[in-house]
Protein backbone atom coordinates (compact mmCIF):
# COMPACT_ATOMS: atom_id res chain seq x y z
CA UNK A 1 0.00 0.00 0.00
CA UNK A 2 1.20 3.47 -0.24
CA UNK A 3 1.88 5.33 2.82
CA UNK A 4 3.33 8.53 4.14
CA UNK A 5 4.37 9.18 7.45
CA UNK A 6 5.47 12.65 9.58
CA UNK A 7 5.49 13.32 13.21
CA UNK A 8 1.86 14.21 15.02
CA UNK A 9 2.95 16.97 16.60
CA UNK A 10 6.05 19.19 17.20
CA UNK A 11 6.93 22.09 19.77
CA UNK A 12 9.07 24.66 18.83
CA UNK A 13 10.45 27.92 20.64
CA UNK A 14 9.80 31.24 18.19
CA UNK A 15 13.29 32.68 16.57
CA UNK A 16 14.40 28.84 16.08
CA UNK A 17 14.97 26.40 13.85
CA UNK A 18 12.49 23.45 13.04
CA UNK A 19 12.78 20.51 10.78
CA UNK A 20 9.31 18.39 9.68
CA UNK A 21 10.09 14.99 8.62
CA UNK A 22 8.26 12.91 5.81
CA UNK A 23 8.96 9.34 4.68
CA UNK A 24 6.93 7.94 2.03
CA UNK A 25 6.41 4.86 -0.02
CA UNK A 26 4.10 5.06 -3.15
CA UNK A 27 3.73 3.62 -6.37
CA UNK A 28 5.81 6.02 -8.63
CA UNK A 29 7.09 9.32 -7.63
CA UNK A 30 5.84 12.41 -9.44
CA UNK A 31 7.02 15.39 -6.77
CA UNK A 32 6.14 16.65 -3.18
CA UNK A 33 4.16 18.88 -1.58
CA UNK A 34 4.28 20.77 1.57
CA UNK A 35 0.98 22.64 2.69
CA UNK A 36 0.73 25.06 5.82
CA UNK A 37 -3.07 24.98 6.96
CA UNK A 38 -4.00 27.06 9.94
CA UNK A 39 -7.01 26.20 12.45
CA UNK A 40 -10.12 26.51 10.71
CA UNK A 41 -8.74 27.88 7.19
CA UNK A 42 -7.91 26.30 3.95
CA UNK A 43 -4.55 24.29 2.98
CA UNK A 44 -2.15 26.61 1.16
CA UNK A 45 0.80 25.30 -1.18
CA UNK A 46 4.54 26.08 0.35
CA UNK A 47 6.80 23.72 -1.72
CA UNK A 48 6.66 21.80 -4.75
CA UNK A 49 10.01 19.24 -5.26
CA UNK A 50 10.54 16.51 -7.86
CA UNK A 51 14.22 16.75 -8.16
CA UNK A 52 16.74 15.50 -4.87
CA UNK A 53 18.04 18.53 -3.13
CA UNK A 54 17.50 21.44 -1.27
CA UNK A 55 14.66 24.43 -2.58
CA UNK A 56 14.73 27.49 -0.63
CA UNK A 57 11.81 30.18 -0.54
CA UNK A 58 12.47 32.88 2.58
CA UNK A 59 12.01 31.49 5.67
CA UNK A 60 10.82 27.85 4.34
CA UNK A 61 13.14 25.55 2.88
CA UNK A 62 12.24 22.03 1.71
CA UNK A 63 14.62 19.22 0.68
CA UNK A 64 13.92 15.64 -1.03
CA UNK A 65 15.60 12.38 -1.46
CA UNK A 66 14.06 10.23 -4.25
CA UNK A 67 16.39 7.62 -3.43
CA UNK A 68 15.27 7.65 0.28
CA UNK A 69 11.91 8.34 0.16
CA UNK A 70 12.15 11.53 2.25
CA UNK A 71 11.55 14.51 2.39
CA UNK A 72 11.73 17.58 5.04
CA UNK A 73 10.25 21.13 5.26
CA UNK A 74 12.93 23.19 7.05
CA UNK A 75 10.90 26.93 8.81
CA UNK A 76 13.77 29.19 10.25
CA UNK A 77 13.24 31.82 12.15
CA UNK A 78 10.22 30.69 13.74
CA UNK A 79 7.23 33.67 14.08
CA UNK A 80 4.11 32.78 16.63
CA UNK A 81 1.83 32.67 12.89
CA UNK A 82 3.92 29.76 12.05
CA UNK A 83 1.86 27.81 14.49
CA UNK A 84 -0.03 25.53 12.42
CA UNK A 85 0.13 22.39 10.57
CA UNK A 86 2.13 21.22 7.42
CA UNK A 87 0.95 18.52 5.30
CA UNK A 88 3.20 16.45 3.04
CA UNK A 89 1.57 14.49 -0.23
CA UNK A 90 3.01 12.96 -2.79
CA UNK A 91 2.39 12.62 -6.64
CA UNK A 92 2.02 8.91 -7.33
CA UNK A 93 2.79 7.58 -10.52
CA UNK A 94 -1.16 7.95 -11.56
CA UNK A 95 -0.83 11.51 -10.41
CA UNK A 96 -2.90 10.79 -7.65
CA UNK A 97 -2.25 12.99 -4.25
CA UNK A 98 -0.93 11.00 -1.82
CA UNK A 99 -1.47 12.95 1.68
CA UNK A 100 0.11 12.30 5.06
CA UNK A 101 -1.82 13.13 8.10
CA UNK A 102 -0.58 16.14 9.06
CA UNK A 103 2.55 17.48 11.81
CA UNK A 104 0.96 20.46 13.62
CA UNK A 105 3.45 22.83 14.88
CA UNK A 106 3.54 23.94 17.73
CA UNK A 107 5.71 27.76 18.86
CA UNK A 108 5.98 28.94 22.18
CA UNK A 109 7.83 32.34 22.74
CA UNK B 1 -9.25 35.87 -0.64
CA UNK B 2 -8.09 32.59 -1.76
CA UNK B 3 -10.33 31.94 -5.17
CA UNK B 4 -12.08 29.21 -4.03
CA UNK B 5 -15.43 29.61 -1.82
CA UNK B 6 -17.27 27.60 -0.26
CA UNK B 7 -20.59 27.51 1.78
CA UNK B 8 -21.80 27.02 4.37
CA UNK B 9 -18.75 27.51 6.39
CA UNK B 10 -20.74 25.22 9.24
CA UNK B 11 -23.14 22.83 8.88
CA UNK B 12 -25.27 20.60 11.63
CA UNK B 13 -27.70 18.18 10.29
CA UNK B 14 -29.67 15.58 11.66
CA UNK B 15 -29.26 11.55 10.08
CA UNK B 16 -32.39 12.21 7.74
CA UNK B 17 -31.64 15.43 6.88
CA UNK B 18 -30.48 16.43 3.25
CA UNK B 19 -28.34 19.79 2.25
CA UNK B 20 -25.87 20.16 0.16
CA UNK B 21 -22.26 21.55 0.29
CA UNK B 22 -21.39 24.15 -2.55
CA UNK B 23 -18.17 25.49 -3.89
CA UNK B 24 -17.14 28.08 -6.03
CA UNK B 25 -13.60 28.81 -8.33
CA UNK B 26 -12.91 32.00 -9.88
CA UNK B 27 -9.54 30.84 -10.85
CA UNK B 28 -10.49 29.86 -14.11
CA UNK B 29 -9.50 25.96 -12.98
CA UNK B 30 -10.16 22.89 -15.15
CA UNK B 31 -10.08 20.59 -12.27
CA UNK B 32 -11.99 20.71 -9.11
CA UNK B 33 -12.07 18.00 -5.99
CA UNK B 34 -13.95 16.99 -2.84
CA UNK B 35 -11.73 16.11 0.03
CA UNK B 36 -12.80 14.84 3.76
CA UNK B 37 -10.21 15.89 6.39
CA UNK B 38 -10.65 14.05 9.76
CA UNK B 39 -8.83 14.73 13.01
CA UNK B 40 -5.34 13.55 12.95
CA UNK B 41 -6.39 11.48 9.51
CA UNK B 42 -4.48 12.18 5.80
CA UNK B 43 -6.98 13.83 3.24
CA UNK B 44 -9.60 11.89 1.50
CA UNK B 45 -9.82 12.47 -1.71
CA UNK B 46 -13.52 11.66 -2.56
CA UNK B 47 -14.62 13.35 -6.01
CA UNK B 48 -12.46 14.40 -8.78
CA UNK B 49 -14.13 16.28 -11.97
CA UNK B 50 -12.32 17.51 -15.11
CA UNK B 51 -13.46 19.94 -17.06
CA UNK B 52 -16.89 18.77 -15.82
CA UNK B 53 -16.75 15.26 -16.28
CA UNK B 54 -16.13 13.08 -13.15
CA UNK B 55 -12.68 11.00 -13.66
CA UNK B 56 -12.27 9.77 -10.29
CA UNK B 57 -14.65 7.64 -7.71
CA UNK B 58 -12.46 6.74 -4.56
CA UNK B 59 -15.45 4.26 -3.04
CA UNK B 60 -17.39 6.91 -1.48
CA UNK B 61 -20.93 5.69 0.10
CA UNK B 62 -23.79 6.83 -2.51
CA UNK B 63 -25.17 9.38 0.50
CA UNK B 64 -22.34 11.66 -0.69
CA UNK B 65 -23.22 12.76 -4.47
CA UNK B 66 -21.49 15.47 -6.23
CA UNK B 67 -22.63 17.67 -8.91
CA UNK B 68 -20.31 19.48 -11.09
CA UNK B 69 -23.05 22.00 -13.32
CA UNK B 70 -20.00 24.13 -15.09
CA UNK B 71 -15.63 24.49 -14.15
CA UNK B 72 -16.69 26.86 -12.08
CA UNK B 73 -18.77 25.55 -9.58
CA UNK B 74 -19.26 22.15 -8.10
CA UNK B 75 -21.53 20.76 -5.51
CA UNK B 76 -21.54 18.22 -2.70
CA UNK B 77 -25.19 16.86 -2.17
CA UNK B 78 -25.77 14.59 1.32
CA UNK B 79 -28.73 12.60 2.33
CA UNK B 80 -28.98 10.39 5.27
CA UNK B 81 -25.61 11.17 6.65
CA UNK B 82 -23.98 8.87 10.01
CA UNK B 83 -22.18 10.63 12.76
CA UNK B 84 -18.92 9.22 11.27
CA UNK B 85 -19.39 11.24 8.53
CA UNK B 86 -19.05 14.39 10.84
CA UNK B 87 -15.64 16.30 9.22
CA UNK B 88 -14.30 19.10 7.49
CA UNK B 89 -15.04 19.08 4.06
CA UNK B 90 -12.27 20.54 1.30
CA UNK B 91 -13.18 21.72 -1.97
CA UNK B 92 -10.12 22.55 -4.20
CA UNK B 93 -9.35 23.12 -7.82
CA UNK B 94 -5.87 22.88 -9.52
CA UNK B 95 -5.12 24.39 -13.64
CA UNK B 96 -5.50 20.91 -14.61
CA UNK B 97 -6.07 17.27 -13.27
CA UNK B 98 -3.52 14.49 -13.37
CA UNK B 99 -0.51 17.58 -13.65
CA UNK B 100 2.40 18.30 -10.98
CA UNK B 101 0.24 21.71 -10.47
CA UNK B 102 -0.36 23.09 -6.98
CA UNK B 103 -4.36 22.74 -5.73
CA UNK B 104 -6.19 25.95 -4.62
CA UNK B 105 -8.12 25.17 -1.62
CA UNK B 106 -11.61 26.39 0.22
CA UNK B 107 -11.38 26.74 3.64
CA UNK B 108 -14.05 23.93 4.31
CA UNK B 109 -17.16 23.13 4.91
CA UNK B 110 -17.49 21.91 8.90
CA UNK B 111 -20.02 19.50 9.05
CA UNK B 112 -21.45 17.61 11.91
CA UNK B 113 -24.47 14.93 12.05
CA UNK B 114 -26.22 14.39 14.88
Amino acid sequence: GQNIDQPTEMTATEGAIVQINCTYQTSGFNGLFWYQQHAGEAPTFLSYNVLDGLEEKGRFSSFLSRSKGYSYLLLKELQMKDSASYLCAVLDSNYQLIWGAGTKLIIKP
Amino acid sequence: ETGVTQTPRHLVMGMTNKKSLKCEQHLGHNAMYWYKQSAKKPLELMFVYSLEERVENNSVPSRFSPECPNSSHLFLHLHTLQPEDSALYLCASSQEWGLDTEAFFGQGTRLTVV
